[in-house]
């Protein structure tokens, strides 16, 4: 049974380009969380989808935007690139509800470097 | 607004040592208490949790216990092993709350 997958695993993007990072969830789980990961930090969520809605959002700005598919996979998307968006960025899958029990699984992420 | 504040590393200890690592929170409501572990080359996976207050969360050795009164929720082993090198988080979620918010991160060195 596969994991949570993300893809790409690295990428480097230079200040202003968009980039789009993807995720599919474990077998049999409806909903999508994306982290934030600095280095040396905890991370930070930055939305959640469910039911191809964004459910619950984190104090990021609008440049970040996702998407959820009917298959559950889903995409973030980040427009005008910042130094300050390198990051690997996380992406964690449940069920409807379970967030709160921490029952989250979560990909190996993708490490954006941002030039 | 709600955090967690753990100790920071790294951490370094020889094999078959105590363990404990800190971790403080902040809450409006009464969150779930958890404890994340990154392996090298794995992703973020819960180590264990605790829902309630005094509950006390377990799993491969590692146990915590939810202290209401002084808002804690130290992580804690009695032997560690050259396996338990990771880098361990402290995290809650509040009640009604998917998001989980997590501290910083220990980095834990074990040497054999």
């Amino acid at each position: 049974d596969a994991g949570v997958t993300q893809s790409p695993t690295h990428l480097i993007k230079t200040r202003g380009q968009q980039v789009t990072l993807r995720c599919s969830p474990k077998s049999g789980h409806d909903t999508v969380s994306w982290y934030q990961q600095a280095l040396g930090q905890g991370p930070q969520f930055i939305f959640q989808y469910y039911e191809e809605e964004e459910r619950q959002r984190g104090n990021f700005p609008d440049r970040f935007s996702g998407h959820q598919f009917p298959n559950y996979s889903s995409e973030l998307n980040v427009n005008a690139l910042l130094l300050g968006d390198s990051a690997l960025y996380l992406c964690a899958s449940s069920l409807i509800g379970q967030g709160n029990t921490g029952e989250l699984f979560f990909g190996e992420g993708s490490r954006l470097t941002v030039l | 607004g709600d955090s967690v504040t753990q100790m920071e590393g790294p951490v370094t200890l020889s094999e078959e040592a105590f363990l404990t690592i800190n971790c403080t929170y902040t809450a409006t409501g009464y969150p779930s208490l958890f404890w994340y572990v990154q392996y090298p080359g794995e992703g973020l996976q819960l180590l264990l949790k605790a829902t309630k207050a005094d509950d006390k969360g377990s799993n491969k050795g590692f146990e915590a216990t939810y202290r209401k009164e002084t808002t804690s929720f130290h992580l804690e082993k009695g032997s560690v092993q050259v396996s338990d090198s990771a880098v361990y988080f402290c995290a809650l979620s509040d009640v009604g709350d998917d998001k989980i918010i997590f501290g910083k991160g220990t980095r834990l060195h074990i040497l054999p």
